[in-house]
């Protein structure tokens, strides 16, 4: 099972401000995902995070707003730009990569509050 | 389009009880994987199992069980002698046999197992 950590564990920020949420693993894999989790909900997939290239964004979700990086194969980061109280959730990573068991595991995740 | 759905929004149970944690699925793959994921108040998303689409055996672990029908396209949770530790929020997600792999979750479950 590949362990995986984020920075920060949790954050309060003003709003209009920017926070990059770092998320490392321990070992190579071939996908890394960003998911939301607003308070009391489930979870929302952001984007799929390419090595190499930029990311796959889903339905709702923009780059501009969430800008994602993808160095190397243990390594991502995303940004929440310009935050206003609506972006106060979980951002939680996950990483996984194609084998035949599928298996995904997820960072702590990052509490992010915007005042 | 894939679709999980946790029709038990809440459950309440009184230690020692079994409970079981209703998930239906909906997606057009023929190959998929099932997953259960645990959050208890910490936040942090625990693995519990993944099952595949043509693996329809059922499982036990320990006071876990899961019992997969494809039929009904459910994939439900049982734990047998709940524990007060057992309280969490129970997730079920769906992922597709595609290369993206990424997570469909369901609305949750709220367990709270009483002493």
């Amino acid at each position: 099972s590949a362990v995986i950590s984020q920075k920060p564990s949790r954050d309060i920020c003003q709003r209009g401000t920017s926070l990059t949420i770092q998320c490392q693993v321990d070992s190579q894999v071939t996908m890394m995902f960003w998911y939301r989790q607003q308070p009391g909900q489930s979870l929302t997939l952001i984007a799929t995070a390419n090595q190499g290239s930029e990311a796959t964004y889903e339905s709702g979700f923009v780059i501009d707003k969430f800008p994602i990086s993808r160095p190397n194969l243990t390594f991502s980061t995303l940004t929440v730009s310009n935050m206003s109280p609506e972006d106060s959730s979980i951002y939680l990573c996950s990483a996984g990569g194609t084998s035949r068991y599928n298996e995904q595991f997820f960072g702590p995740g990052t509490r992010l509050t915007v005042l | 389009a894939q679709k999980v759905t946790q029709a038990q929004t809440e459950i309440s149970v009184v230690e020692k009880e079994d409970v079981t944690l209703d998930c239906v699925y909906e997606t057009r793959d023929t190959t998929y994987y099932l997953f259960w994921y645990k959050q208890p108040p910490s936040g942090e998303l625990v693995f519990l199992i993944r099952r595949n689409s043509f693996d329809e055996q059922n499982e036990i672990s320990g006071r876990y069980s899961w019992n997969f029908q494809k039929s009904t396209s459910s994939f439900n949770f049982t734990i047998t002698a709940s524990q007060v530790v057992d309280s969490a929020v129970y997730f079920c997600a769906l992922s597709g046999s595609g290369s993206a792999r990424q997570l469909t979750f369901g609305s949750g479950t709220q367990l709270t197992v009483l002493p």
